[in-house]
Order: structure tokens, then sequence, then C-alpha cells
């Protein structure tokens, strides 16, 4: 069965500083979808960003990219230049690569952004 | 624009009785959402895959007597919880599968508690 392990329960980082957030996972598929989501207080999930596994070029959106180590089976969120807005539980997830496949979330991190 | 919606966004009730909760794919053909629970301070708990036309698939340990999924269109999926208890009380979110996106969306969540 696959797991994903967030170790970090909850991380602070100045405003417009860089912060990482570490996630790890194990499985036995070679193909599959690794994901980030933002849970801000409204409590609504927004996917952050997407990495599938056969991509070896790490994915990036706008402020947000990641640090994809297969080998390591490591998927950490980096966020540059943090805002206000910013502060919220991440998820690292994943899925398999069946389309309808269920998501296995991580436990999560809370991040707080210091002004 | 917001892709799924749920109704109630919040609901008490007196223990005893039963509660539904509504799951709806606005202008998008789902054949499978998902229903999550979230306790406080934790991550997403998976309960059940809603299948359009066929019986759900329960999560181990999650009761599906107590919990009664019916997705009945590939609009609509439903969670009824049934003889409700204040440890029933908690934050229920489900998802839906589009494969044109190959992606999952949240729905904003309901807030039930048990009195």
């Amino acid at each position: 069965a696959q797991t994903v392990t967030q170790s970090q329960p909850e991380m602070s980082v100045q405003e417009a500083e860089t912060v990482t957030l570490s996630c790890t996972y194990d499985t036995s598929e070679s193909d599959y979808y690794l994901f980030w989501y933002k849970q801000p207080p409204s409590r609504q999930m927004i996917l952050v960003i997407r990495q599938e596994a056969y991509k070896q070029q790490n994915a990036t959106e706008n402020r947000f990219s990641v640090n994809f180590q297969k080998a390591a089976k490591s998927f950490s969120l980096k966020i540059s230049d943090s805002q206000l807005g910013d502060a919220a539980m991440y998820f690292c997830a994943y899925r398999s690569l069946n389309r309808d496949d269920k998501i296995i979330f991580g436990k999560g991190t809370r991040l707080h952004i210091l002004p | 624009g917001a892709v799924v919606s749920q109704h109630p966004s919040r609901v008490i009730c007196k223990s005893g009785t039963s509660v539904k909760i509504e799951c709806r794919s606005l202008d998008f053909q789902a054949t499978t959402m998902f229903w999550y629970r979230q306790f406080p301070k934790k991550s997403l708990m998976l309960m059940a895959t809603s299948n359009e036309g066929s019986k759900a698939t329960y999560e181990q340990g999650v009761e599906k007597d107590k919990f009664l999924i019916n997705h009945a269109s590939l609009t609509l999926s439903t969670l009824t919880v049934t003889s409700a208890h204040p440890e029933d009380s908690s934050f229920y979110i489900c998802s839906v599968f589009l494969a044109g996106y190959n992606e999952q969306f949240f729905g904003p969540g309901t807030r039930l508690t048990v009195l």
C-alpha cells in the first residue's frame, strides 16, 4: 500500500522569504502522480502543483516549485517570496496512474507566514 | 468558477437523526466522486468512492450502513449520515474526478455538528 509522510507538522517563514516543505512517500509503482494541495482557513482544497512521476523535470507554478527525487521517493515543495496569503495547511498527496483512483494524503504541514 | 458544490455548508442536528449532504458537479458529468472526512487539524480521510449507477466502494473501517452513499446521476452524489451521534461531528468533503482534466476537484465541505 502507498503511504505519504509529512514530517513537519508546522513551519513558519518570514514574509518574502523562501520556505521548503518536505514530503516522502512509499510505493512499489513506477508511474504515478504527486500533488501538493493547499487548504486555507476556508477549508477549500486547492491544487497547488502536480508532478507526473515519468517526468524528470520538476514542476513549477509561479512562486511554487517542487524538488522531485524519484529514487529517494522525496517530493518537497518550495515557496518563494512567501506572502501572507500562503498561510494554510499544505498536504502532500499521491495518486496511482489509474485515472480515477483515490488520492492518498499526508498528514499536512501548517505554514505560518510572519509579517 | 466553482466546479463542485456541497449543500448544506453547515448543519447542526440532534443525536439520532439522519443528515443528508449533497455533492454536485457543476457543468461536468462525473462518474466517480469521493467522500472524505476531516477531523480538526487533521488530514483528509477517504471514506468511500461513489460510482454512478452502482454501489459505493467503502474504505476499511467505514460503516456502509452508517454512511449511505447514493450516486444516482452523473452530477449528484449524496452522503447520508444515519442515526447521527456526536462522534460523527466532523467536516465532510466531496471531490469529483474529471477525466478530461485527469484531476480531482474538491467541494467546499460541510461541517456537521451533532448535539
